[in-house]
């Protein structure tokens, strides 16, 4: 499985958009990228996933290079709730989570 | 729709006993998979069970085992308790209908275990 490489922490005024970036240069053609949220102990939160091909829904963006090397994750307006940490996860055999990106939504 | 629910909450254990987790899946789902993740580290995965058979396994200890039933419900056994075993196990459901490497995974809220 591609490794991915995130900022062990970032901080985002609230109602600002919060970019969490996510390198995974060793992704290989038929991994996708997929982003979850933890909050505080509680069980991951799927937020988005895609291919190849930019990714929006509810909660966020996702823009993915065109070489596939890396990704950012984007929520528009950022609330206090969104404070969590952030997993970027390239998958294909396993899901395999490193330590993520603790955002913090400051008021 | 009810999500994955797991049990019990908390789990209290004393070293050599066995520990018993529960979860069910998303309604439709058949695919489980079991992670383990330990105060301030990341989540390590254990098991994945499909259909009622295990598909694949982490790199764990054969003491950690577990079956899914026919409802797709499924339960983890940690046989010989550690202290090092104390950690949230959480849960997730896939639909199961894609390959692994495409199926979005639901995860459950975690049993904490303590193992004293």
């Amino acid at each position: 499985d591609a490794k991915t490489t995130q900022p062990p922490s970032m901080d985002c005024a609230e109602g600002r958009a919060a970019n969490l970036p996510c390198n995974h240069s060793t992704i290989s053609g038929n991994e996708y990228v997929y982003w979850y949220r933890q909050i505080h102990s509680q069980g991951p939160q799927y937020i988005i996933h895609g291919l190849k091909n930019n990714e929006t829904n509810e909660m966020a963006s996702l823009i993915i290079t065109e070489d596939r090397k890396s990704s950012t994750l984007i929520l528009p307006h950022a609330t206090l709730r969104d404070t969590a940490v952030y997993y970027c996860i390239v998958r294909s055999s396993t899901f395999v989570f490193g330590p993520g990106t603790r955002l913090s939504v400051l008021p | 729709e009810a999500g994955v629910t797991q049990s019990p909450t908390h789990l209290i254990k004393t070293r050599g006993q066995q520990a018993t987790l529960r979860c069910s899946p998303i309604s439709g789902h058949t695919s489980v998979y079991w992670y383990q993740q330990a105060l301030g580290l990341g989540l390590q995965f254990l098991l994945w069970y499909d259909e009622g058979e295990e598909r694949n396994r982490g790199n764990f200890p054969p003491r950690f085992s577990g079956r899914q039933f026919p409802n797709y419900s499924s339960e983890l056994n940690v046989n010989a308790l550690e202290l090092e075993d104390s950690a949230l196990y959480l849960c997730a459901s896939s639909p199961g209908r894609d390959s692994f490497s495409t199926d979005t995974q639901y995860f459950g809220p975690g049993t904490r275990l303590t193992v004293l």
